[in-house]
């Protein structure tokens, strides 16, 4: 596509209930990322891809997190039985190549824990 | 580790004034350095990044961000500020893209 795509843009949901978030790169584009922006911080790295391959990911908060890439295009990003500590702003990101390629973001998807 | 501080949290400037951002960070080898600006439902856009050469770096809106390497500074400045440059700012460095680090952010104010 021409930009970054995420759905959706926001999502409510109760504690103890799994959510699943979806980004859509840039087509061209063979490096994928995952942050997580808390409200009046900036965002925070959680994971990257190289096409499907996931060659870091320590910034994943926990092991309920979890993010695939498995065609090497669309990415979900999912947090098993949220927390309201999840709450946040979760931001996706693609570049041509990882390292020095400027990042494209999406433009997020609100995630409200009650 | 690498850190960034940005010392401002809100900062506002009348139109057609002269803006400057401040960025401070911690890292042991050097540093890449980026300038990221975010509106409102919009993702964050790079403004301009330093990775060497040349210590003054041009970027896009007609901004402007200086390497300093002996104040562990990325200030990034503009001449004058347009209405249109009222958002959130960030200063990130990382060894690369891979593993930036960003800054909480400045928030941009501006006044007619």
């Amino acid at each position: 596509g021409a930009g970054v795509s995420q759905s959706p843009r926001y999502k409510v949901t109760k504690r103890g209930q799994d959510v699943t978030l979806r980004c859509d790169p840039i087509s061209s584009h063979a490096t994928l990322y995952w942050y997580q922006q808390a409200l009046g911080q900036g965002p925070e790295f959680l994971t990257y891809f190289n096409y499907e391959a996931q060659p870091d990911k320590s910034g994943l908060p926990s092991d309920r997190f979890s993010a695939e890439r498995p065609e090497g295009s669309i990415s979900t990003l999912t947090i098993q039985r949220t927390e309201q500590r999840d709450s946040a702003m979760y931001r996706c990101a693609s570049s041509l190549g990882p390292a020095y390629n400027e990042q494209f973001f999406g433009p997020g998807t609100r995630l409200t824990v009650l | 580790a690498q850190s960034v501080t940005q010392p401002d949290i809100h900062i506002t400037v009348s139109e057609g004034a002269s803006l400057e951002l401040r960025c401070n960070y911690s890292y042991g080898a050097t540093p890449y350095l980026f300038w990221y600006v975010q509106s409102p439902g919009q993702g964050l856009q790079l403004l301009l990044k330093y990775f060497s050469g040349d210590t003054l770096v041009q970027g896009i809106k007609g901004f402007e961000a200086e390497f300093k390497r002996s104040q562990s500074s990325f200030n990034l400045r503009k001449p004058s500020v347009h209405w249109s440059d009222a958002a959130e700012y960030f200063c990130a460095v990382g060894p690369s893209n891979n593993d930036m680090r960003f800054g909480a952010g400045t928030r941009l104010t501006v006044k007619p």
